[in-house]
This record gives C-alpha cells, sequence and structure tokens, in this order.
C-alpha cells in the first residue's frame, strides 16, 4: 500500500472552494509529520505551494496567494489543501509530498478541474 | 535571481548510462541541498534523491540504491546525477530542485531533462 494516496481527479466551478486529500498509509500518524504540496501546470515543472504541520505551525511559499491552505483531517489520517475562490489558472495536478523512513515521498497527485 | 538550468535532453541505449547536469546561480550553491525528481511520460512525480554541496553526502530513493550517483562541484555550482544500467521505465523528465536541508521546500526547480531510452 502507497504511503500516500490522492484521488486522482477532482472538478470544481469558478469562485467556489475544492478540499485536496492526501491520505496516509494505515500506521503512518498524519499527526507527526510536515506535509508538503505542489502544483504542475503541463509543460512545466512543479511549483511549491506550501507546508503544513499544525495551525501554529505552517508556512506558505514565497508569492503564494492566500487562496491556498493547509489542514489535517486526524481522524481521516490524511492532509488537505483548500483551494478557495477557484480560478481558471488553478486548474492543474497537485501533489502531496512528507519524508517518511529517510526518503522523500509523494502522493500518487490529483488533477484539478475547474469548470 | 535564483535559477537552475539543466543540461539538454537524451537519448540512450539499453544498458548504457545518462549524467545530467543542474547549473545553479543567483544563491550560495553549498547553503542549500539539491535533489532529483523524475516524471515518467503521463504518471506522477518520484523521488530519486538528495545531495549536500557542502559535504558531498548524499540519500538516495531504495529502487534506484546502486544505480544512481549524485554529485556537485562547488567551484562551478553544478550538481549532477548520474543513472547506469538504464532501461526503457527510465525514460522520464528529471528535474533538479533545491532544499534547504532536511525540509521539504523545494522552492525552485529546474526546467527539467526528457531522458529516452530505446534501442
Amino acid at each position: 500500500q502507497a504511503v500516500l494516496t490522492q484521488p486522482s481527479s477532482l472538478s470544481a466551478s469558478p469562485g467556489a472552494s475544492a478540499s485536496l486529500t492526501c491520505t496516509l498509509r494505515s500506521g503512518v500518524n498524519v499527526d507527526s509529520y510536515w506535509i508538503y504540496w505542489f502544483q504542475q501546470k503541463p509543460g512545466s515543472p512543479p511549483h511549491y505551494l506550501l507546508k503544513y504541520k499544525s495551525d501554529s505551525d505552517n508556512q506558505q511559499g514565497s508569492g503564494v496567494p492566500s487562496r491556498f491552505s493547509g489542514s489535517k483531517d486526524l481522524s481521516a489520517n490524511a492532509g488537505i489543501l483548500l483551494i478557495s475562490g477557484l480560478q481558471s489558472e488553478d486548474e492543474a495536478d497537485y501533489y502531496c509530498m512528507l519524508w517518511h523512513s529517510s526518503t522523500w515521498v509523494f502522493g500518487g497527485g490529483t488533477k484539478l478541474t475547474v469548470l | 535571481q535564483v535559477q537552475l538550468v539543466q543540461s539538454g535532453a537524451e537519448v540512450k541505449k539499453p544498458g548504457a548510462s545518462v549524467k545530467v547536469s543542474c547549473k545553479t546561480s543567483g544563491y550560495t550553491f553549498t547553503s542549500y541541498d539539491i535533489n532529483w525528481v523524475r516524471q515518467a511520460p503521463g504518471q506522477g512525480l518520484e523521488w530519486v534523491g538528495w545531495m549536500t554541496p557542502n559535504t558531498g553526502d548524499t540519500g538516495y530513493a531504495q529502487k534506484f540504491q546502486g544505480r544512481v550517483t549524485l554529485t556537485g562541484s562547488t567551484s562551478l555550482g553544478t550538481a549532477y546525477m548520474e543513472l547506469s544500467s538504464l532501461r526503457s521505465e527510465d525514460t522520464a523528465v528529471y528535474y533538479c530542485a533545491r532544499n534547504l536541508e532536511r525540509t521539504g521546500d523545494f522552492d525552485y526547480w529546474g526546467q527539467g531533462t526528457l531522458v529516452t531510452v530505446s534501442s
């Protein structure tokens, strides 16, 4: 079972909010980890968005709009990327990542469609 | 401004080796780690390994152990990734990205290098 699981796709309307989940494998406790989020558009390298550990321990990437925020759902053992006020330019692939067993591990990515 | 500029696309035969470079500028090369991440066509991101330019220390994903070597030249501000015993499954875009040691803030990335493995 993969360490990080993301839904393959998600659709949302312009102006709405989108909640992208990153579920950790059973036995890997989300409360213990920094969760990092990246955005990737076709033909471009990934772009660093933010990192989240807790409400008091998190950081936005440089120049990243405050519409992008992180959180955790401890009951679901998941990290969450919330995008509010969706814009057409937010259509992209989104990846979560964490440091586990001395390696960086990426989730499989979620393709966000804004329509 | 910070830039990571990678070498050009490569076509290699199965069993061969490839060496990709990542030339940095706009910051102190030894102050950040360099990570390598690859992306097969239509697939997600896969971490390959990291290198600390200051010490030469490295760490690799288990699946690449024994096949990948990460090095750097502090005089040139350039990092290198060499992957050997290439197979078709290694066909991917390879990215370098910098981060502060022990953080996942991969804040600047190279443009990517397509490595195609084909007979």
